[in-house]
Order: C-alpha cells, then sequence, then structure tokens
C-alpha cells in the first residue's frame, strides 16, 4: 500500500546529541514536509521541499537540517543547536498532480531528550 | 505564520451538527481552503476542501462566505469519533504550507 513511512515512532537521547528521524514515501509525490507540534499545540512548519535536492527554511528552522537526495526520502536531523527538540515530528508529502492538493501525513515521530 | 484564525475549542453532544467557523481575511483569489483533522497521537488527515462554491463529501460539509473571507466546516451528526482538533490552512501555488492552533473539537456522548 501507498504511504508515507516515519521512523522511528519513539525515539530517546541525550542532550547534546544529533538525531536524525527517517521519512520515506512511496506515492511518487514531489513536495515534502516536516512539521513539529508540542503538546496541545498546533503544527509549525520546520523545512520544506518541492523537488529532489532542493528544500526551504520554513517557520523555525534554526536548530534543524535536512536533505532531499532522492524523491522518495525527506530525512530531518535534530542538531544540539536546538534549544528544545523534544516533541512530536510530522512528515507529510504532496502530489502536485493531485485535484485535492491535499497532505499526506505519517504517524509521527516523537523524541524525548533526557 | 498561519493565515487563518480559529476558536480554540468547542463542544458538541453526539448527534448534533456542529460548525467550525475559520476566518482568513486576507485570503487571495487562487488560495484554496483546505480542512484537516488530528486524532490524538496521529498525523492530521485531510477532510475537504474548496475555493469558492460550497463543498459536500462523506466526512463534512464546507460552506465559503460569498467574500472568501471566512468559511465553516459542518459535521452534520458529531459522532465520539469526530473528537479531535480540526486544522483550517490556505494553499495556493506557493508550496509552504503553515498551520494553526486549529479549534479542539468535544463530543459530549
Amino acid at each position: 500500500d501507498g504511504g508515507i513511512t516515519q521512523s522511528p515512532k519513539y525515539l530517546f537521547r541525550k542532550e547534546g546529541q544529533n538525531v536524525t528521524l527517517s521519512c520515506e514515501q512511496n506515492l511518487n509525490h514531489d513536495a515534502m514536509y516536516w512539521y513539529r507540534q508540542d503538546p496541545g499545540q498546533g503544527l509549525r512548519l520546520i523545512y520544506y521541499s518541492q523537488i529532489v535536492n532542493d528544500f526551504q527554511k520554513g517557520d523555525i528552522a534554526e536548530g534543524y537540517s535536512v536533505s532531499r537526495e532522492k524523491k522518495e526520502s525527506f530525512p530531518l536531523t535534530v542538531t544540539s543547536a536546538q534549544k528544545n527538540p523534544t516533541a512530536f515530528y510530522l512528515c507529510a508529502s504532496r502530489s502536485d498532480r493531485s485535484n485535492t492538493g491535499e497532505l499526506f501525513f505519517g504517524e509521527g515521530s516523537r523524541l524525548t531528550v533526557l | 505564520d498561519a493565515k487563518t484564525t480559529q476558536p480554540n475549542s468547542m463542544e458538541s453532544n453526539e448527534e448534533e451538527p456542529v460548525h467550525l467557523p475559520c476566518n482568513h481575511s486576507t485570503i487571495s483569489g487562487t488560495d484554496y481552503i483546505h480542512w484537516y483533522r488530528q486524532l490524538p497521537s496521529q498525523g492530521p488527515e485531510y477532510v475537504i476542501h474548496g475555493l469558492t462554491s460550497n463543498v459536500n463529501n462523506r466526512m463534512a460539509s464546507l460552506a465559503i462566505a460569498e467574500d472568501r473571507k471566512s468559511s465553516t466546516l459542518i459535521l452534520h451528526r458529531a459522532t465520539l469519533r469526530d473528537a479531535a482538533v480540526y486544522y483550517c490552512i490556505l494553499r495556493d501555488n506557493d508550496y509552504k504550507l503553515s498551520f494553526g492552533a486549529g479549534t479542539t473539537v468535544t463530543v459530549r456522548a
């Protein structure tokens, strides 16, 4: 079945360590997104990518990095520069060819920094 | 930054309709209005979208004001499974898609 797979679902790390969250999609979508969600809050855009080898900063990019070497993959690295990395991270993708232009989301990765 | 404004929360009784408002006073002519909902500990899912005309699908209805500066998502008969956070966002040709805090819907049995 087509969809978006995020891994790991839960991740614990020590303060000061870099962490990479995986996002893979087999929907043949061009655009991919990373959002952060804190408890009781909405989604905030970290980075997005319109096409392979291209990505743009969202509203809260500081302390994060991404790459888009393949159409299917858009990994997010939470660096030690991110002051408060504990959060729920959501990856999404979207097709330009869809009539609805809807976003498809993964199930999320919950990162806890100890 | 999000371009829409929604109430923080709304409550409804089971089997009653729920009307969720969204203000988007700075909407441009090419912006589509999209609604998503998010169940606890899950990623959001698409609900409905529209441009100018009212829209219906199996999940909900979308009523769009004539000046397009506001819209209302209508859940015709709320069930306990409709308890979620509902997000209203604008989508145009720009790839940047920002969400606000959404409206938390509580359904009383």
